[in-house]
């Protein structure tokens, strides 16, 4: 059991340009989600999935857009990367709402 | 809607000695609560979690917590550390109900320092 992995760890973008960041997770989870991270603020969430095919807002989803066309996988893009985008990005799933949450190793990003 | 506040940013401890990581939360309806631990680049674990019935809570790595319903805290305790458990710990609720939003709300985070 891999668990959640998240592909690139590490990207480096310049403003204006795009990328998709994926996720997969192997438990047959029904709930993924995208999060980031910034120094001294937690985690936010970006988007939300309660099954394949379903996707929802968060906290802070401007600027990105996901998917998930297939129930393992959540896919998040940036259209076009911004400096305030600079952040860790860690996604994460969960069997129902209230069960805890498997988190990936996280995505570095920086815009320049 | 739900907030969650962790009132330290950081706490220093030396190794051995016993520590306690404050959380208080806010909500309108009830919630299960949670504490996740960071360690240096890696992702998010869980250390423990409260649903029901007793409040307080054992978690791995011989932490625990209690539940405080009257003073909506859920604060975290370690006897004795050790330099391993130096990392980052955020504490996190979910609504038990279906308000529209499955997703957790976290704190801002405590970074535990354990000193030799």
């Amino acid at each position: 059991n891999a668990g959640v992995t998240q592909t690139p760890k590490f990207r480096v973008l310049k403003t204006g340009q795009s990328m998709t960041l994926l996720c997969a997770q192997d438990m047959n989870h029904e709930y993924m989600y995208w999060y980031r991270q910034d120094p001294g603020m937690g985690l936010r969430l970006i988007h939300y999935s309660v099954g394949e095919g379903t996707t929802a807002k968060g906290e802070v989803p401007d600027g990105y857009n996901v998917s998930r066309l297939k129930k393992q996988n959540f896919l998040l893009g940036l259209e076009s990367a911004a400096p305030s985008q600079t952040s860790v990005y860690f996604c994460a799933s969960s069997r129902t709402n209230y069960n805890e949450q498997f988190f990936g190793p996280g995505t570095r990003l920086t815009v320049l | 809607a739900q907030s969650v506040t962790q009132l330290d940013s950081q706490v220093p401890v030396f190794e051995e000695a016993p520590v306690e990581l404050r959380c208080n939360y806010s909500s309108s309806v009830s919630v299960y609560l949670f504490w996740y631990v960071q360690y240096p680049n890696q992702g998010l674990q869980l250390l423990l979690k409260y649903l029901s019935g007793s409040t307080l809570v054992k978690g791995i790595n011989g932490f625990e917590a209690e539940f405080n319903k009257s003073q909506t805290s859920f604060h975290l305790r370690k006897p004795s550390v050790h330099l391993s458990d130096t990392a980052e710990y955020f504490c996190a609720v979910s609504p038990l109900m279906d308000t529209g939003r499955r997703a957790l709300t976290f704190g801002s985070g405590t970074r535990l320092q354990v000193q030799p």
